[in-house]
């Protein structure tokens, strides 16, 4: 079984202030992605990141950073200097990588505040 | 483009009442997801499909059934025995990696 915890369910920010978004995971597999996608007003997924379990190198994109540690099982999201279209639901997600399917946490609500 | 093509956006159930949700690919991907939405609530696995004419039961199967005789269509029929449909379904399709979504069909059972 695989689960992904979230406990953050809310937060909100002023725009121009960082944020790190929680996730935290329990997997039996030894290989395994992570993910993180944004779900704007809108409804739709959008892909942000996918994170191979044997790679843990932190990775940056524009204001988007990710600190993968597989020693507390935890793949968290920092936004730098916020902004309102940052408003969205993100959700983490876990899936195996010998099968094709995805577990995901319950979603932080991010609000950006002008 | 390629993408994943979910119908209708919005649809209404009279109690008692089947109705299905359509989802196509032209992505060429094996595999196929339903999920559900549920307001404040994270993403549940409805059925999944691998490969055609095979599906697997998710978290939350029950009240539902799918079909998959072609491999880019993936429809999800919510029956009479779902007690309460009302929420957000989205359609996935992967590769193995991401998972691409189409926008989604909201469900309101009136």
């Amino acid at each position: 079984a695989q689960k992904v915890t979230q406990a953050q369910t809310e937060i909100s920010v002023v725009e121009k202030e960082d944020v790190t978004l929680d996730c935290v995971y329990e997997t039996r597999d030894t290989t395994y992605y992570l993910f993180w996608y944004k779900q704007p007003p809108s409804g739709e997924l959008v892909f942000l990141i996918r994170r191979n379990s044997f790679d843990e190198q932190n990775e940056i994109s524009g204001r988007y950073s990710w600190n993968f540690q597989k020693s507390t099982s935890s793949f968290n999201f920092t936004i730098t200097a916020s902004q309102v279209v940052d408003s969205a639901v993100y959700f983490c997600a876990l899936s195996p990588t010998s099968r094709r399917q995805l577990t995901f946490g319950s979603g932080t609500q991010l609000t950006v505040l002008p | 483009d390629g993408g994943i093509t979910q119908s209708p956006k919005y649809l209404f159930r009279k109690e008692g009442q089947n109705v299905t949700l359509s989802c196509e690919q032209n992505l060429n991907h094996d595999a196929m997801y339903w999920y559900r939405q549920d307001p404040g609530q994270g993403l549940r696995l409805i059925y999944y499909s691998q490969i055609v004419n095979d599906f697997q039961k998710g978290d939350i199967a029950e009240g539902y059934s799918v079909s998959r005789e072609k491999k880019e269509s993936f429809p999800l029929t919510v029956t009479s025995a779902q007690k309460n449909p009302t929420a957000f379904y989205l359609c996935a399709s992967t590769t193995g990696g991401e998972a691409f979504f189409g926008q989604g069909t909201r469900l309101t059972v009136v």
